[in-house]
């Protein structure tokens, strides 16, 4: 079925630790999104993404890397650099063609998120 | 100041109440405005979606625009257990398809049986 997958569902790290959190895609969407939310906050955006090999920082950027190799995946890394990593992260894209307009391309879908937490 | 104002709640009403949730914003270029649900630990789902000014009603939720003032609002006419949730609006300057969205940081609502 349609969708976007997340995995994993929860995911621990260790101090000093760097780790992947998977997101993919089989809506057909250029646009992809990761985002932090955590209690009071909302949604933070850490990097997106509007076509393959190629990705922008978002507005909370630092301590984390991503890549766009393929239109289906964009992977995030948390890293060592990433200070406070414990929330909730959800991946999220938007359909529509870059540029052109379209009634729909306003929606974004969201993944059912990582819930990450440091030990 | 933040582009887009939203209070966190909580907020608990009991069951058949009307629910009124709101946010502000301050960026005039804002013309699609958003309201996304989401329950514990899943991700947001859009609920209702407005262009410009105006009222929108889907059964037993209406999206109010007002633009002038820079104000939009979720209405939940008689609440159910089911409508606990959070509720975040988001905004975008245009539906193309590379507009980032920019969000409220969400409201908690608890309908108590």
């Amino acid at each position: 079925d349609g969708g976007i997958t997340q995995s994993p569902k929860y995911l621990f790290r260790k101090e000093g630790q760097n780790v992947t959190l998977s997101c993919e895609q089989n809506l057909n969407h250029d646009a992809m999104y990761w985002y932090r939310q955590d209690p009071g906050q909302g949604l933070r955006l850490i990097y997106y993404s509007q076509i393959v090999n190629d990705f922008q920082k978002g507005d909370i950027a630092e301590g984390y890397s991503v890549s766009r190799e393929k239109k289906e995946s964009f992977p995030l890394t948390v890293t060592s650099a990433q200070k406070n990593p414990t929330a909730f992260y959800l991946c999220a894209t938007k359909g529509g063609q870059g540029a052109l307009q379209n009634h729909m391309n306003t929606e974004a879908f969201f993944g059912q998120g990582t819930r990450l937490t440091v030990v | 100041q933040k582009e887009v104002e939203q209070d966190p709640g909580p907020l608990s009403v009991p069951e058949g109440a009307i629910v009124s949730l709101n946010c502000t914003y301050s960026n005039s270029a804002f013309q699609y405005f958003m309201w996304y649900r989401q329950y514990s630990r899943k991700g947001p789902e859009l609920l209702m979606y407005t262009y410009s000014s105006g009222n929108k009603e889907d059964g037993r939720f209406t999206a109010q625009v007002d633009k002038s003032s820079k104000y939009i609002s979720l209405f939940i006419r008689d609440s159910q257990p089911s409508d606990s949730a959070t509720y975040l609006c988001a905004m975008a300057r245009s539906n193309f398809g590379n507009e980032k969205l920019t969000f409220g940081t969400g409201t908690r609502l608890t309908i108590i049986p």
